[in-house]
C-alpha cells in the first residue's frame, strides 16, 4: 500500500498567519491527492481535490499544490474557523487503497 | 440534495460482528462509489475499503483483509460494511463516504461502534 506522511503533526499559529502543511507519498500518485478539514465531532470536509482544485464553497484562502510524491496545503490568512485537523489522502485509481495521512492539528497560538 | 444516511450506534461484544448501513437518498445509487472510513477515539482517519455497485466487487485495505466485507444492495440504495472478530481496538466512528470511489465530498454522519465486554 502507498504510505502518506504529513508534516508537521501539529502546528500553532495565529489568526492572519500563512500556514503550510506538507504531505509526501511513498510512491508517485501523479495529481491524485485530496485535502480534508475535520472539526471535533464532525465528518471530514473536502477542501482540495486533484492536488490543486478548490472544492465548491471552500474559501479561496485555501490552496493546494504538488504532484508525484510531494504536496502542500496552504492557508493564506488563517481565520478563527480554520483551527481544525487537516488530512491528506491519496486517490490514485491504480492503487485503490485510498490511504490518509496521519493528520495535522492546527491550533491557536 | 444527496445525503448518506447511516445506521445508529452499536455496542458489541469482543469476537462478534457488526454491520453498518449507509443509504443514499437523492441520487443514482449505481453510479456511486462508496468507501468506508473509520476513526478511533482521538485518532486519525483510516480507509477500510470501497465498492462501486455497478461493478460489484470490493477492494479492501490490507489491514482489514479477511475481516471486513463491503456490499451494496441496489434495490434499497444501501451499502453495508460488516466487520467480524471484533476487538476493543475496533471501537471507532465508522463513516461511509462518496460519491467518487477515491474522492469524498459527501459523508455520512458516522456510526459509533463500541466493542466492550
Amino acid at each position: 500500500d502507498i504510505q502518506m506522511t504529513q508534516s508537521p503533526s501539529s502546528l500553532s499559529a495565529s489568526v492572519g498567519d500563512r500556514v503550510t502543511i506538507t504531505c509526501r507519498a511513498s510512491q508517485s500518485i501523479n495529481y491524485s491527492l485530496n485535502w480534508y478539514q475535520q472539526k471535533p465531532g464532525k465528518a471530514p470536509r473536502l477542501l482540495i481535490y486533484a492536488a490543486s482544485s478548490l472544492q465548491s464553497g471552500v474559501p479561496s484562502r485555501f490552496s493546494g499544490s504538488g504532484s508525484g510524491t510531494d504536496f502542500t496545503l496552504t492557508i493564506s490568512s488563517l481565520q478563527p474557523e480554520d483551527f481544525a485537523t487537516y488530512y491528506c489522502q491519496q486517490s490514485h485509481s491504480i492503487h485503490p487503497m485510498y490511504t490518509f495521512g496521519q493528520g495535522t492539528k492546527l491550533e491557536i497560538k | 440534495q444527496v445525503q448518506l444516511v447511516q445506521s445508529g450506534a452499536e455496542v458489541k461484544k469482543p469476537g462478534s460482528s457488526v454491520r453498518v448501513s449507509c443509504k443514499v437518498s437523492g441520487d443514482t445509487f449505481s453510479t456511486f462509489g462508496f468507501s468506508w472510513v473509520r476513526q478511533a477515539p482521538g485518532q486519525g482517519l483510516e480507509w477500510m475499503g470501497r465498492i462501486i455497485p455497478i461493478v460489484g466487487s470490493a477492494n479492501y485495505a490490507q489491514k482489514f483483509q479477511g475481516r471486513v466485507t463491503i456490499t451494496a444492495d441496489e434495490s434499497t440504495s444501501t451499502a453495508y460494511m460488516e466487520l467480524s472478530s471484533l476487538r476493543s481496538e475496533d471501537t471507532a466512528v465508522y463513516y461511509c463516504a462518496g460519491p467518487n470511489s477515491g474522492t469524498f465530498d459527501l459523508w455520512g454522519r458516522g456510526t459509533l461502534v463500541t466493542v466492550s465486554s
